[in-house]
């Protein structure tokens, strides 16, 4: 089993949807972060959580918001779904001392708001 | 925030070595250098990290000069699998994940 998996891995949906992207990791580890891709470009980050109780805005968090259910679950809900949230969706995890080992990352949710 | 800059595409062939530099000037005294190897519709994968000198393991190695304000990615002997994007980050990892920017990244493409 992959150490950090999402669901589902593609997506289609309509403007004005709510959807839930779902992640769940297998490391054991405090931090958990969701970012999006868009073609061509680098990941940036919507929301980050240190711990079950911590919550933080990323750089890109208007019309996101996430629910951290547990140490290994992070979902990240699209309140009302527009086109221009169509991307390439990464959950990811890191190490508890702050990321020696860098970042562990899902295979991505591919989502197409139509 | 430290920015970084590094070349948005590269060529090369099958057996060669290839080194990717990423430049830094702004980095601050905590960040560590942290590079990361993305194929198309996967994840980013962690490649190596390092905070000065060399480091070298079993996928790579990265040179990193006194003043740290620059890093280089050195990839010994690429085959065509190696053709991905690499992306060069740099930041503090006590706040992991609050200051880490991914940017365009490299685009490695390995020829035959």
């Amino acid at each position: 089993d992959a150490d950090v998996t999402q669901t589902p891995r593609n997506r289609i949906t309509k403007t004005g949807k709510r959807i839930m992207l779902e992640c769940s990791q297998t490391k054991g580890h405090d931090r958990m972060y969701w970012y999006r891709q868009d073609p061509g470009l680098g990941l940036r980050l919507i929301y980050y959580s240190f711990d079950v109780k911590d919550i933080n805005k990323g750089e890109i968090s208007d019309g996101y918001s996430v629910s951290r259910q547990a140490q290994a679950k992070f979902s990240l809900s699209l309140e009302s779904a527009i086109p221009n949230q169509t991307a390439l969706y990464f959950c990811a995890t890191s190490d508890p001392d702050g990321g020696r080992n860098g970042y562990t990352f899902g295979s991505g949710t591919r989502l197409t708001v139509v | 925030l430290a920015k970084t800059t590094q070349p948005i595409s590269m060529d090369s062939y099958e057996g060669q070595e290839v080194n990717i530099t990423c430049s830094h000037n702004n980095i601050a005294t905590n960040d560590y250098i942290t590079w990361y190897q993305q194929f198309p519709s996967q994840g980013p994968r962690f490649i190596i990290q390092g905070y000065k000198t060399k480091v070298t393991n079993e996928v790579a190695s990265l040179f990193i000069p006194a003043d740290r304000k620059s890093s280089t990615l050195s990839l010994p002997r690429v085959s065509l699998s190696d053709t991905a994007v690499y992306y060069c980050l740099v930041g503090d990892n006590r706040n992991y994940g609050q200051n880490f920017v991914f940017g365009p990244g490299t685009r490695l493409s390995v020829l035959p």
